[in-house]
């Protein structure tokens, strides 16, 4: 497997603009997270999935973010309006219950988002 | 609420011991996981501990003390190539919800 794949690997807008982040899971993966890291903050738990439904957004900031898992290989997360103080390093991350590592969550690459 | 404490920083020489403290408080507890982050990389797995004890991998041990709400991860003959971030993360239940602490930069010295 190609591991967790996330896209674009850097993202520069303006602010005000809509931003959308994609990741793909590990292929059987039935868990997939959404992070957030900056180095005030540290890496934040923002949102994550289970069998493709939300189960626990609490972390997502405000209403300007969303995030969507339409099917099992696919999750997007979006801001709209964007603003400065969104610029961080998203990772995806994927887990599975089904198998001996499912204490191990697998991270993506991460998308670099500047927001100007 | 939910907190984790780590050392900030540490330093150590190639091929010493060194062993970053975590300390936790939070609600639910299944489990600790350490995590490693090289600058401008992903987080990697290392270990996860659910019992009390230690967990040996290669050069790598974590450790775990429910009762004192502590873990250590423990690095044998360290190499250049260990310098990065080592985060601690409570399994806060089943659902394998990851809560990290703020990290050790770890700096290993020739």
């Amino acid at each position: 497997d190609a591991g967790v794949i996330q896209s674009p690997r850097h993202e520069v807008t303006e602010m005000g603009q809509e931003v959308t982040l994609r990741c793909k899971p590990i292929s059987g993966h039935d868990y997939l997270f959404w992070y957030r890291q900056t180095m005030m903050r540290g890496l934040e738990l923002l949102i994550y999935f289970n069998n493709n439904v939300p189960i626990d957004d609490s972390g997502m900031p405000e209403d300007r973010f969303s995030a969507k898992m339409p099917n099992a290989s696919f999750s997007t997360l979006k801001i709209q309006p964007s603003e400065p103080r969104d610029s961080a390093v998203y990772f995806c991350a994927s887990s599975s219950t089904r198998d001996s590592s499912y204490n191990e969550q697998f991270f993506g690459p991460g998308t670099r988002l500047t927001v100007l | 609420g939910q907190s984790l404490e780590q050392p900030s920083e540490v330093t150590a020489v190639e091929g010493a011991i060194v062993q970053i403290n975590c300390t936790y408080q939070t609600s639910g507890f299944y489990g600790l996981s350490w995590y490693q982050q090289h600058d401008g990389g992903a987080p990697t797995f290392l270990s996860y501990n659910a019992l009390d004890g230690l967990e040996e991998t290669g050069r790598f041990s974590s450790f775990l003390s429910r009762s004192d709400s502590y873990g250590y991860l423990l690095l044998q003959e360290l190499q250049m190539k260990d310098s990065a971030s080592y985060f601690c993360a409570v399994v806060g239940g089943a659902t394998n919800k990851l809560i990290f602490g703020t990290g050790t930069l770890l700096a290993v010295q020739p």
